[in-house]
């Protein structure tokens, strides 16, 4: 399996409250991706870095900001987290290959509830 | 973008093969590969398939891909209870793009 950890594992906070998100590697790996996982939506992103200080928004970045100060880690944040952010945080992470296979790997998930 | 389709659910016997459908809009995906998350986990990479091969077999699970229909399937021989999980099939373009369906629960019935 591929070295991804991600803190905490569970988080219960209120609305309005800011909320950071841990990712952590050690495979040296260029990209690292947050995704959410919603019933019925399947995995959407909603940000990815392709390198330190590298990031771009991802199809859901409203109300989310990341960020990447050394290559093993990737942090999420919620700056004022509402009920809709209830939700699976999923991180993964890749490498950039120029044969193009860049096959994820994912972490195991922060279950996230807002009250 | 692409569109990656998937039908949420299966249900198949014990034993019997099961055969998870997927449909992308892309015609420039490169590798397309298929995933499995069980319940409370993570997602983990079962298998992988690049554009310019029709089949690729691993065991009890067998990838097609019709390049011109734009359709992906993976067929798992022999389920088993432990097979019971959402199953998701997500395409790459050039670019290093990845894109996920929304995945299909397989549920299988002792």
């Amino acid at each position: 399996d591929a070295g991804i950890t991600q803190s905490p594992r569970h988080k219960v906070t209120e609305t309005g409250t800011p909320v950071t998100l841990r990712c952590h590697q050690t495979e040296n790996h260029r990209y690292m991706y947050w995704y959410r996982q919603d019933p019925g939506h399947g995995l959407r992103l909603i940000h990815y870095s392709y390198g330190v200080k590298d990031t771009d928004k991802g199809e859901v970045s409203d109300g989310y900001s990341v960020s990447r100060s050394k290559t093993e880690d990737f942090l999420l944040t919620l700056e004022s987290a509402t009920s809709s952010q209830t939700s699976v945080y999923f991180c993964a992470i890749s490498e950039s290959r120029t044969s193009g296979r860049n096959e994820q790997f994912f972490g195991p998930g922060t279950r996230l509830t807002v009250l | 973008g692409e569109d990656v389709e998937q039908s949420l659910f299966l249900s198949v016997r014990e034993g019997d093969s099961s055969v998870i459908n997927c449909t992308y809009t892309d015609s420039s995906s490169t590798y397309l590969y298929w995933y499995k998350q069980e319940p409370g986990a993570g997602l983990q990479l079962l298998t992988y398939i690049f554009s310019n091969m029709d089949m690729k077999q691993d065991q009890r699970l067998t990838v097609l891909l019709n390049k011109k229909d734009k359709h992906l399937s993976l067929r798992i021989a022999d389920t088993q209870t432990g097979d019971s999980a959402i199953y998701f099939c997500a395409v790459t373009t050039t670019g290093n793009q990845f894109y996920f369906g929304t995945g299909t629960s397989l549920t299988v019935i002792p």
